[in-house]
């Protein structure tokens, strides 16, 4: 059974700083999604990583995927207020082709920017 | 943009009564999801629907079912609403493809009395 973990569940950065948030999963996965939440609203798809090595970045966010270690990171660079939201991360578990079920979702993780 | 419209943001609803719950997304999406989240618990997917009149279970399925008539439109169903089901629910859709993205409606957030 695929479990996916993310640490830290809470993360309190200042404005400027860079931090890394990690995903892991226990079982093989393929590919891996990073989502983004405000509160209050509903996820937002930030990245897609479909292969090991895989590195994508967008602004201050950049995300990549290790298969072999069952590890991704999202690394947060040079933070700023309006990155404050909780971040998910996902992976694939078995087999199901095109459908994407069963997407296994990490419990999130707070992220609060302070000035 | 895509569009992934939920019937309600909010709900309230006595136990025992039949719930429905309505999705419809405007990008033709094969593929359509139902998730609960709770505090500390995340996302947990209920169903999933990859065709019209196809459903498969999630890892949460008990006390619930789903209808896919329409392509466009994927509906939860509470057969006999429970206190524990109160919950957020949110929708989702993508197109067939594990490299998709799902999109996410914005929630209707479900208290069951």
């Amino acid at each position: 059974e695929l479990k996916v973990e993310q640490n830290p569940l809470f993360l309190s950065m200042q404005e400027g700083k860079n931090y890394t948030i990690y995903c892991n999963y226990s079982t093989t996965s393929d590919r891996l999604y990073w989502y983004r939440q405000d509160p209050g609203k509903s996820l937002e798809s930030l990245f897609v990583l479909l292969s090991n090595g895989a590195v994508k970045q967008e602004g201050r966010l950049m995300a990549s995927l290790d298969t072999k270690a069952r590890l991704s990171t999202l690394h947060i660079t040079a933070a700023v207020h309006d990155l404050s939201a909780t971040y998910f991360c996902a992976a694939v578990e078995g087999d199901y082709g095109g459908s994407q079920g069963n997407l296994i979702f990490g419990k999130g993780t707070k992220l609060s920017v302070k000035p | 943009d895509v569009k992934v419209t939920q019937s309600s943001r909010y709900l309230v609803k006595r136990t025992g009564e039949k719930v429905f719950l309505e999705c419809v997304q405007d990008m033709d999406h094969e593929n359509m999801f139902w998730y609960r989240q709770d505090p500390g618990l995340g996302l947990r997917l209920i169903y999933f629907s990859y065709d019209v009149k196809m459903k498969e279970k999630g890892d949460i399925p008990e006390g619930y079912s789903v209808s896919r008539e329409k392509k466009e439109r994927f509906s939860l169903i509470l057969e006999s609403a429970s206190t524990n089901q109160t919950s957020m629910y949110l929708c989702a859709s993508s197109l067939w493809g594990g490299n998709q993205p799902q999109h996410f409606g914005d929630g209707t957030r479900l208290s069951i009395l």
